[in-house]
């Protein structure tokens, strides 16, 4: 079964902070993903990249920078954290292919900035 | 715009009782649809997809769904649902390049014992 990994589980920054979210994929999968999850509004993708070094603009995009160092690891980069970016973040791993996508997802990262 | 809309936020049955958990998607020519899972505190997990076919398709732990092109629809069901059926469910959708999802707003399934 694909694992995704998610660190940390939970963290507690202030309105300015810089905040990393990291997470690891160890089945080769291409594709990656950050979503945002909040009540009424479902997942929302912020960036996605289908291989080391490269980047996709989402839906949400604003306020978050990402970068995909390896084909394992994709970080979540928030420079001057605002409160409206408190929320539950997951990021997932696909290996896509015409007609299929299944995504795989980590156990999520709730961020809180005060 | 490509949207997937989930009217129903929350759907409460009793355990035993069968279910439906209704999607509609607003997407232009050929179409990939999803439905995943989330337990509470946990992330989601894949349910079942669709992409051409029989547009009944079959899923874990019973789920079926079925795709509809005039209604734009793909609807979940389950026959006999038990308490641990109890979760968020997400409908998701994509074009034919499908590797970027658009997810639903979710529903909240609640499953009384």
């Amino acid at each position: 079964e694909a694992a995704v990994t998610q660190s940390p589980r939970n963290k507690v920054t202030v309105t300015g902070g810089n905040v990393t979210l990291s997470c690891r994929q160890t089945n080769s999968h291409n594709y990656m993903y950050w979503y945002r999850q909040d009540t009424g509004h479902g997942l929302r993708l912020i960036h996605y990249s289908y291989g080391a070094g490269n980047l996709q603009i989402g839906d949400v995009p604003d306020g978050y920078k990402a970068t995909r160092t390896t084909q394992e690891d994709f970080f979540l980069l928030l420079e001057l954290a605002s409160p409206s970016q408190t929320s539950l973040y997951f990021c997932a791993s696909s290996d896509w292919d015409w007609g299929s996508n299944t995504l795989y997802f980590g156990a999520g990262t709730r961020l809180s900035v005060l | 715009t490509q949207t997937v809309s989930q009217s129903d936020a929350h759907v409460t049955v009793f355990e035993g009782d069968s279910v439906e958990l209704r999607c509609n998607y607003s997407y232009g020519g050929s179409i990939y649809l999803s439905w995943y899972i989330q337990h509470h505190g946990r992330g989601l997990q894949f349910l079942l997809k669709y992409y051409s076919g029989n547009p009944v398709v079959q899923g874990v732990n019973g789920f079926e769904a079925e795709f509809s092109k005039s209604d734009s629809s793909f609807h979940l069901r389950k026959a006999s649902v038990h308490w641990s059926d109890s979760a968020v469910y997400f409908c998701a959708a994509s074009t034919n390049m499908g590797y970027k999802l658009t997810f639903g707003t979710g529903t909240s399934l609640l499953v009384d014992p």
